[in-house]
């Protein structure tokens, strides 16, 4: 099992539509998450960083996070075709010592 | 804003050269860390460094070596390139452990 799953996708939403995004993670004891995104041959671009429970809402982008399913999520509102991209989620444990785990990302195709 | 420089955006060398690939943060930050990303296998990381002169191995570091003798600079560096270097190589740095990493623009480094 890997230690970030994300499934690759592509997924294909109209435009306007909301687009939503999954992510499950294997360490229970994760603390901090984050999701980038990325253009096609281009580096990764954070955009939500979510610590606790619940939903963290950031313009159109909204990260929900469930540490007792082990699932963090983004939705994108009002889809627009500048948000095709690869989405990654990624995850930070706890101990002092711990790195950041990436998944390997879900493409995202915004359909006019 | 964080500012993560990396010396080139694009660079062709044969096989068997010594490469160096800069990377420079202007925000103190503590940590610095060099990944490469491929197609189909995500971002791997190939060593981090929490502090100046110390570093740490990641996830895929043969063939690789490290440098970090002043805080905002981390130097990775293929001491005798193969074609299997052939990579995006990206740099991030972040304030501390379970925060997110800001990513420079990367590195396409090809090995003829």
């Amino acid at each position: 099992q890997k230690e970030v799953e994300q499934n690759s996708g592509p997924l294909s939403v109209p435009e306007g539509a909301i687009a939503s995004l999954n992510c499950t993670y294997s360490d229970r004891v994760s603390q901090s998450f984050f999701w980038y995104r990325q253009y096609s041959g281009k580096s990764p671009e954070l955009i939500m960083s979510i610590y606790s429970n619940g939903d963290k809402e950031d313009g159109r982008f909204t990260a929900q996070l469930n540490k007792a399913s082990q699932y963090v999520s983004l939705l994108i509102r009002d889809s627009q075709p500048s948000d095709s991209a690869t989405y990654l989620c990624a995850v930070a444990g706890y101990s002092s010592a711990s790195k950041i785990i990436f998944g390997s990302g879900t493409r995202l195709s915004i359909r006019p | 804003d964080v500012k993560v420089t990396q010396s080139s955006r694009y660079l062709v060398k044969r096989t068997g050269e010594k490469v160096f690939l800069e990377c420079v943060q202007d925000m103190d930050h503590e940590n610095m860390f060099w990944y490469r990303q491929d197609p189909g296998l995500g971002l791997r990381l190939i060593y981090f460094s929490y502090d100046v002169k110390m570093k740490e191995k990641g996830d895929i570091p043969e063939g690789y070596s490290v440098s970090r003798e002043k805080k905002e600079r981390f130097s990775l560096i293929l001491e005798s390139t193969s074609t299997n270097q052939t990579s995006m190589y990206l740099c991030a740095s972040s304030t501390g452990t379970r925060q997110p990493q800001h990513f420079g623009d990367g590195t396409r480094l090809s090995i003829l």
